[in-house]
């Protein structure tokens, strides 16, 4: 049962435009979220994280939104530029410290 | 300062056999959980270890067993070696919890199984 969902396994975006990740979940418990870029032959990166009494949190380029009553939670990229192109992984956690990843989502960034 | 070192980056073992896999947080950070990622099953949760405790744990056989020393440092064992077993092996680090501040994950160990 995959608590932690992103349904879209790949995305492919033009240079400069919008990068919309998805992600949903379904335990009710979760009340803290995060997103990893991962290149192939490293680890995941951190990229951010969203607490559940907020419903947006900005950094950079990167936004991420987060709809409690939807359990949906997306990130986005603006503008989106080549070197984003990577795996991204929402991950999410209860008070414990556990993360909980989606299966991923493959971006390219096309110049 | 210092990342996460997982050591070694690759290793392949026969059925049945065990392994063992090593991973040095960063400095100061109390913290170690272990994850394992295949492509069938994306990024799974194996366990953490903080204070040389294991606190939370994932739905893993016991042929998964880990530790962490008094330097924070830990290692991943894994006895019986099955084909499945084949993955790549993440260790996190933070310094108390990722919800202080995020996870600084290790490269990675790449294991196979043949």
């Amino acid at each position: 049962d995959q608590q932690v969902k992103q349904n879209s396994p790949s995305l492919s975006v033009q240079e400069g435009r919008i990068s919309i990740l998805n992600c949903d979940y379904t335990n009710s418990m979760f009340d803290y979220f995060l997103w990893y870029k991962k290149y192939p032959a490293e680890g995941p990166t951190f990229l951010i994280s969203i607490s559940s009494i907020k419903d947006k949190n900005e950094d950079g380029r990167f936004t991420v939104f987060l709809n409690k009553s939807a359990k949906h939670l997306s990130l986005h990229i603006v503008p989106s530029q080549p070197g984003d192109s990577a795996v991204y992984f929402c991950a999410a956690s209860d008070a414990g410290n556990m993360l909980t990843f989606g299966g991923g989502t493959r971006l390219m960034v096309k110049p | 300062k210092a990342g996460v070192t997982q050591t070694p980056r690759y290793l392949i073992k026969t059925r049945g056999q065990q392994v063992t896999l090593s991973c040095s947080p960063i400095s100061g950070h109390r913290s170690v959980s272990w994850y394992q990622q295949t492509p069938g099953q994306g990024l799974q949760f194996l366990f953490e270890y903080f204070s040389e405790t294991q606190r939370n744990k994932g739905n893993f056989p016991g042929r998964f067993s880990g530790r962490q020393f008094s330097n924070s440092r830990s290692e991943m064992n894994v006895s019986t070696l099955e084909l499945g077993d084949s993955a790549l092996y993440l260790c996190a680090s933070s310094p108390r919890s990722h919800r202080d501040t995020e996870a600084f994950f290790g490269q990675g160990t790449r294991l196979t199984v043949v």
